[in-house]
């Protein structure tokens, strides 16, 4: 079965901090994407960052960036420099078929403290 | 970029009634849709998939004639939650897919908030 593991449910770090947000993912699949989606309190969606699995090179949108690792089944997402703005749900997905129709992590909640 | 747009934001009704959420995709064409349910500190519950001119694939679990999903055109896929009760409160999200240059991305609606008194 494809699954999606966040196992954070809960991280808080300093304004300007790095913070690493992992995910780890179960699936027979060779080619595919990966997502990291981000809920602020706003509740609307938002892409964060989008990882090709056929591409080595990691993945990276400004101050966040990816940590593929394919053998693992691991996406990390990495915030540098974070800013109170980043405060938001973030969710790790994956496509379950060619339709998009996505598989959910159960999100971890990161709350960058001023 | 693409937006979906997801109305009403809010809405407030009485046990009993049916209530109408709309997803419209403003400036693509979206053959596939997706309906979720999110209750809070949760992630997001998959309902159904909406393929425009077809009908709605429920994921298990899902009453299909509890929540009534129509895809009528390429632009516009409505949920309507039938004879609703307290436990249908929740927060109701759709996703688009795109088309064409589009093909790969999803786009998210702002989100229905459905209280049900």
């Amino acid at each position: 079965a494809q699954t999606v593991t966040q196992s954070q449910p809960e991280m808080s770090v300093q304004e300007a901090e790095t913070v690493t947000l992992s995910c780890t993912y179960d699936t027979s699949e060779n080619n595919y994407y990966l997502f990291w989606y981000k809920q602020p309190p706003s509740r609307q969606m938002i892409l964060v960052i989008r990882q090709e699995a056929y591409k080595q090179q990691n993945a990276t949108e400004n101050r966040f960036s990816v940590n593929f690792q394919k053998a693992a089944k691991s996406f990390s997402l990495k915030i540098s420099d974070s800013q109170l703005g980043d405060t938001a749900m973030y969710f790790c997905a994956f496509p379950l078929d060619s339709n998009y129709q996505l598989i959910w992590g159960a999100g971890t909640k990161l709350i960058i403290k001023p | 970029g693409a937006v979906v747009s997801q109305h009403p934001s809010w809405v407030i009704c009485k046990s009993g009634t049916s209530v109408k959420i709309e997803c419209r995709s403003l400036d693509f064409q979206a053959t596939t849709m997706f309906w979720y349910r999110q209750f809070p500190k949760q992630s997001l519950m998959l309902m159904a998939t909406s393929n425009e001119g077809s009908k709605a694939t429920y994921e298990q679990g899902v009453e299909k004639d509890k929540f009534l999903i129509n895809h009528a055109s390429l632009t516009l896929s409505t949920l309507t939650v039938t004879s609703a009760h307290p436990e249908d409160s929740s927060f109701y999200i759709c996703s688009a897919r795109g088309t064409g240059t589009l093909a790969g991305e999803l786009f998210f609606g702002e989100g229905s908030r459905l209280t049900v008194l």
